[in-house]
């Protein structure tokens, strides 16, 4: 079994900064996601990535950045904090892109903006 | 709109009750269904996927796929408290990542 950590578990930020999320795994899959989580409600993609310095972006990409130097780890950045914006933000990794392919979730970053 | 409809928003079930949960894709091009659940403060995890004609049965619960409508159902018979959660269907297709639904939330309440 493998796991997937992710740090801070909680972070707190103010209008108009960048912030970082960091997400490492121990499976040694090769894809990772990043997810958004409103409300505790659906999940909606952010970013992938299929390998070490890949990124696709997902639907929701506008207002974030996401690098993958290492096959183990994989960074989101809020560019630019949103006023009151208030969600969970779930990394995935799976051990490649296809349909059939299992996802294994980190336990989130809860992020508050005041 | 989103891509993949779950319905209903929100379920009560009493316990020893069937829950009965309906998902469909509008993207013609998914060729696999799941469903993933998360207990509340959680991550959600794998609870079944399907990708063929029919159904699928793992113990209390059972997965239809009706792959000419895109219309997926979970079923839950002998709903227990520890079943309360919320329930994501999601639809993949080769090449991308899953596209998730907002998720139907069960309660069982004793």
């Amino acid at each position: 079994g493998g796991i997937i950590t992710q740090t801070p578990k909680f972070l707190i930020g103010q209008e108009g900064q960048k912030l970082t999320l960091k997400c490492q795994q121990n499976f040694n899959h090769d894809t990772m996601y990043w997810y958004r989580q409103d409300s505790g409600k659906g999940l909606r993609l952010i970013y992938y990535s299929i390998t070490e310095n890949d990124l696709q972006k997902g639907d929701l990409s506008e207002g974030y950045d996401a690098s993958r130097e290492k096959k183990s780890s994989f960074s989101l950045t809020v560019t630019s904090a949103q006023k009151n914006e208030m969600a969970v933000f779930l990394c995935a990794s799976s051990p490649g892109l296809g349909s059939a392919e299992t996802l294994y979730f980190g336990s989130g970053t809860r992020l508050t903006v005041l | 709109q989103q891509k993949v409809q779950q319905s209903p928003e929100s379920l009560i079930v009493p316990e020893g009750g069937m829950a009965s949960l309906n998902c469909t894709s509008s993207d013609r091009n998914v060729d696999y269904f799941w469903w993933y659940r998360q207990h509340s403060g959680k991550s959600p995890k794998m609870l079944m996927s399907i990708f063929s004609n029919g159904e699928k049965e793992e113990g209390r619960f059972t997965v239809h796929l009706n792959k000419a409508s895109l219309h997926t159902s979970l079923h839950i018979r002998d709903s227990q408290p520890s079943d309360s959660a919320l329930y994501l269907c999601a639809a993949s297709h080769y090449a991308q990542g899953l596209t998730f639904g907002l998720g139907t939330r069960v309660s069982v309440f004793p």
